[in-house]
């Protein structure tokens, strides 16, 4: 099945900086990659995803890239926020099926 | 718009008791549903998915199990808790392959003690 390895697990950047978040998946047929983002205490929320057929998805402050060949993609945050901080998902999904396989987490910190 | 609701928000119950877990989604119709597990500072595990009343689909094999008696709601259930059975279960929904977008409920957060 699905292997969704994330990197790194704990993240602490200052205030104002970029940070990125790597993730690594298995299967080639996976065509879905979506993004969340856990404060503590609350349930995941969606941020950013990225298809297959797209190298690069931005929204403000947040991009994804992809990289199929390698089979990684990446979330990255420039000027960085206290608010940011939280747990961020990666995850993938496999054509024709509906289930997302999800990465370990990365805890980030935003030092004011 | 979709909302999605589960309870109880938060559950205490003692090794070997029973346990029911509900979740319904409101503005929808025939949603993908499922249940995800996710203990203490830990990643997300999937359950159970299902995609109509009747249809479920097990990931993982351990003494909980699931229910779509509606087309909008989805149940968790065991039989006897174990103690490794406490974490933050979440209900997710998605509308079907061609929109992947994939969203949680509010969770509930069971302590077996």
């Amino acid at each position: 099945g699905e292997n969704v390895e994330q990197h790194p697990s704990t993240l602490s950047v200052q205030e104002g900086d970029s940070a990125v978040i790597k993730c690594t998946y298995s299967d080639s047929a996976s065509n879905y990659f979506p993004w969340y983002k856990q404060e503590l205490g609350k349930r995941p929320q969606l941020i950013i995803d990225i298809r297959s057929n797209v190298g690069e998805k931005k929204d403000q402050r947040i991009a994804v890239t992809l990289n199929k060949t390698a089979k990684h993609f990446s979330l990255h945050i420039t000027e960085t926020q206290p608010e940011d901080s939280a747990v961020y998902f990666c995850a993938a999904r496999r054509t024709g099926r509906r289930a997302l396989t999800f990465g370990s987490g990365t805890r980030l910190q935003v030092q004011p | 718009s979709q909302t999605i609701h589960q309870w109880p928000a938060t559950l205490v119950q003692p090794v070997g008791s029973p346990l029911s877990l509900e979740c319904t989604v409101e503005g929808t119709s025939n949603p993908n549903l499922y249940w995800y597990r996710q203990a203490a500072g830990r990643g997300l595990q999937l359950l159970f998915y299902s995609v109509g009343i009747g249809q479920i689909s097990s990931e993982v094999p351990q003494n909980l199990s699931a229910s779509r008696p509606q087309d909008r709601q989805f149940i968790l259930s065991s039989k006897k808790l174990l103690l490794s059975d406490s974490g933050f279960y979440l209900c997710a929904w998605s509308v079907d392959t061609g929109t992947p977008e994939q969203y949680f409920g509010p969770g509930t957060r069971l302590t077996v003690t």
